[in-house]
């Protein structure tokens, strides 16, 4: 049963403007999250995370937003750029294991 | 640091035969995973090693997935027999602690034929 939920498989936005890709989860216990980023043919990369403790952190153009009541969490990215086309994979933690969701695939236009 | 590393990059294989995925971790790193890629379960952990010990199994999906970690720097995933099912992308992943973000290899692309 997936626990952590991206409901977009895909998302298109201009280049200057702002990409938002959304996040659920359903197992409360979950006390750690984080944004992953992934080119074709590589790895994920770690991006941002936030604490359960926080609703918000920031990192240069990218923020990651946590609403805990709600269970959902966004990363927003400003100005989005061409080279931030890839797949973003939002993960859930407690204790060692990274829950992992299906992952957005964002193109970011010219 | 080189990062996490994995051989092969890529394994094509027949049906029934043994397959070996190889992982070295980073150095210091005492926490190791191996997760498997498809297009319907996403990125689902197979097992998880702290201290060369393994914690969770839970993950793997049938006695024909084994996975060692004989010392700190060395792991592998053996599938025996391989099956087409078993087609997907297998990361390695390491971490230096709890509650910060786990460094991934670039994955081994397995495909049975």
């Amino acid at each position: 049963d997936q626990q952590v939920k991206q409901n977009s498989p895909s998302l298109s936005v201009q280049e200057g403007r702002i990409s938002i890709l959304n996040c659920d989860y359903t197992n409360s216990m979950f006390d750690y999250f984080l944004w992953y980023k992934k080119y074709p043919a590589e790895g994920p990369t770690f991006l941002i995370s936030i604490s359960s403790i926080k609703d918000k952190n920031e990192d240069g153009r990218f923020t990651v937003f946590l609403n805990k009541s709600a269970k959902h969490l966004s990363l927003h990215i400003v100005p989005s750029q061409p080279g931030d086309s890839a797949v973003y994979f939002c993960a859930a933690q407690s204790g060692y294991a990274l829950n992992f969701g299906k992952g957005t695939s964002l193109l970011v236009t010219p | 640091d080189a990062g996490v590393i994995q051989s092969p990059r890529h394994e094509v294989t027949e049906m029934g035969q043994e397959v070996t995925l190889r992982c070295k971790p980073i150095s210091g790193h005492n926490s190791l995973f191996w997760y498997r890629q498809t297009m319907m379960r996403g990125l689902e952990l197979l097992i998880y090693f702290n201290n060369n010990v393994p914690i969770d199994d839970s993950g793997m999906p049938e006695d024909r997935f084994s996975a060692k970690m004989p010392n700190a720097s060395f792991s592998t995933l053996k599938i025996q027999p391989s099956e087409p099912r078993d087609s997907a992308v297998y990361f390695c992943a390491s971490s230096g602690q709890t509650y910060t973000e786990a460094f991934f290899g670039q994955g081994t692309r397995l495909t049975v034929v």
